[in-house]
């Protein structure tokens, strides 16, 4: 059981460039997240899912675009990225809303 | 708007207890949760409480009261790999998790 995998784990951008963040959940959960982690704040949702083909926006999901095609897959996308976007992000999934929500090992990138 | 205080940072000598503190404001409550996360790595999850009290768990204990918008992390016999920031998330009304920014906890010898 490999949990929850994100790739890749590190990246640099230039402004303007685009790039797809993979998250990948082997424990057959419903519910997929994804969040950034910026210093002295607490994680933020950007985008999230309660199943295979559905998606929704958190709090903070301006500049990203999201798929769960399949259900043990949930991409992001930067179409095009801002250094605002420089942070680390991570993916989750749960059995339910109310359940654990089981993390990734962060993605983080860093947008020039 | 919704909110979540916890202490930014806090020391404490091993061995010893430790308390941390967190005070919540949201719309609607579906239950309180902590997680552990180590410098560089995941958030993991510690404890779920819900109703009012108590909840142990070996070293680890948290207690809710729902009425003051209140709950705390108590850590025994603490450990250096304690070291740690400690994360306190509120499921709203939606279902959403609100997290704080969490608090550092550093342990000395």
């Amino acid at each position: 059981n490999a949990g929850v995998t994100q790739t890749p784990k590190f990246r640099v951008l230039k402004t303007g460039q685009s790039m797809t963040l993979l998250c990948a959940q082997d424990m057959n959960h419903e519910y997929m997240y994804w969040y950034r982690q910026d210093p002295g704040m607490g994680l933020r949702l950007i985008h999230y899912s309660v199943g295979e083909g559905t998606t929704a926006k958190g709090e903070v999901p301006d500049g990203y675009n999201v798929s769960r095609l399949k259900k043990q897959n949930f991409l992001l996308g930067l179409e095009s990225a801002a250094p605002s976007q420089t942070s680390v992000y991570f993916c989750a999934s749960g059995l339910a809303a109310q359940e654990t929500q089981y993390f990734g090992p962060g993605t983080r990138l860093l947008v020039l | 708007g919704q909110n979540i205080d916890q202490p930014t940072e806090m020391t404490a000598t091993e061995g010893a207890i430790v308390q941390i503190n967190c005070t919540y404001q949201t719309s609607g409550f579906n239950g309180l949760f902590w997680y552990q996360q180590h410098a560089g790595e995941a958030p993991t999850f510690l404890s779920y409480n819900v109703l009012d009290g108590l909840e142990e768990k070996g070293r680890f204990s948290s207690f809710l009261s729902r009425s003051k918008g209140y709950s705390y992390l108590l850590l025994k016999e603490l450990q250096m790999k304690d070291s740690a920031s400690y994360l306190c998330a509120v499921l709203d009304s939606n279902y959403q998790l609100i997290w704080g920014a969490g608090t550092k906890l550093i342990i000395k010898p």
